[in-house]
């Protein structure tokens, strides 16, 4: 049974780069079944996707993130990755990996504060 | 910049049946758009209910159901339990794979 674990720093300083990992265990990452997602959701609010990427190496952005968002696989490691760049107190969130549809997988959700 | 619309709010009688609708921006929700439905309560990480329009996963109570409705995703709880009150939130697929929530309906049970 596929599991999934984020985990990354919880505080990041306004301007830097946030990057979260989302670490792949019983299951390979190279697997076509699953579309590796990334979302969020900032306290009290809802849901918002940002990035999903597939084996076959086809990649997705949210447009509204696209400019600072990569998403990236290490299948070395068997784990994707979550970069987005110049943050801002706004990206504040609960950042959550995840494979969504018929092989739905979640991870239990990291925070991440932007803050000096 | 694409919208994914849903009602804000609903009550619902216990027992009760009770639709949720998902529109889009740019026009009528197809099986193409892949819809999903999330179910999320306070404090608690979201859980998948539909994909693909109408799909359930093997822990999804057979009281939900997925459908296309007059242009629109919909989410219809049929004989709602008073556990069934939480947050229910629609994504919709577009381009082959960007995805978009909707804002989100708040479910009362009352």
């Amino acid at each position: 049974q596929v599991q999934l674990q984020e985990s990354g720093p919880g505080l990041v300083k306004p301007s830097q780069t946030l990057s979260l990992t989302c670490t792949v265990s019983g299951g390979s990452i190279s697997s076509g079944d699953y579309y590796w997602t990334w979302m969020r959701q900032p306290a009290g609010k809802g849901l918002e996707w940002i990035a999903r990427t597939h084996s076959s190496g086809k990649t997705y952005y949210s447009p509204s993130l696209k400019s600072r968002v990569t998403i990236s696989v290490d299948t070395s490691k068997n784990r994707f990755s979550l970069n987005l760049s110049s943050v801002t107190a706004a990206d504040t969130a609960v950042y959550y990996c995840a494979s969504l549809g018929a092989m739905d997988v979640w991870g239990q959700g990291t925070t991440v504060t932007v803050s000096s | 910049q694409t919208v994914v619309t849903q009602e804000p709010s609903l009550t619902v009688s216990p027992g009760g049946t009770v639709t949720l609708t998902c529109a889009s921006s740019t026009g009528a929700v197809t099986s193409s758009y892949f819809p999903n439905w999330f179910q999320q309560k306070p404090g608690q990480a979201p859980r998948a209910l539909i994909y693909s329009t109408s799909n359930k996963h093997s822990w999804t109570p057979a009281r939900f159901s997925g459908s296309l409705l007059g242009g629109k995703a919909a989410l219809t709880l049929s004989g709602v339990q008073p556990e069934d009150e939480a947050e229910y939130y629609c994504l919709l697929y577009y381009h082959g794979g960007v995805g978009v929530f909707g804002g989100g309906t708040k479910l009362t049970v009352l």
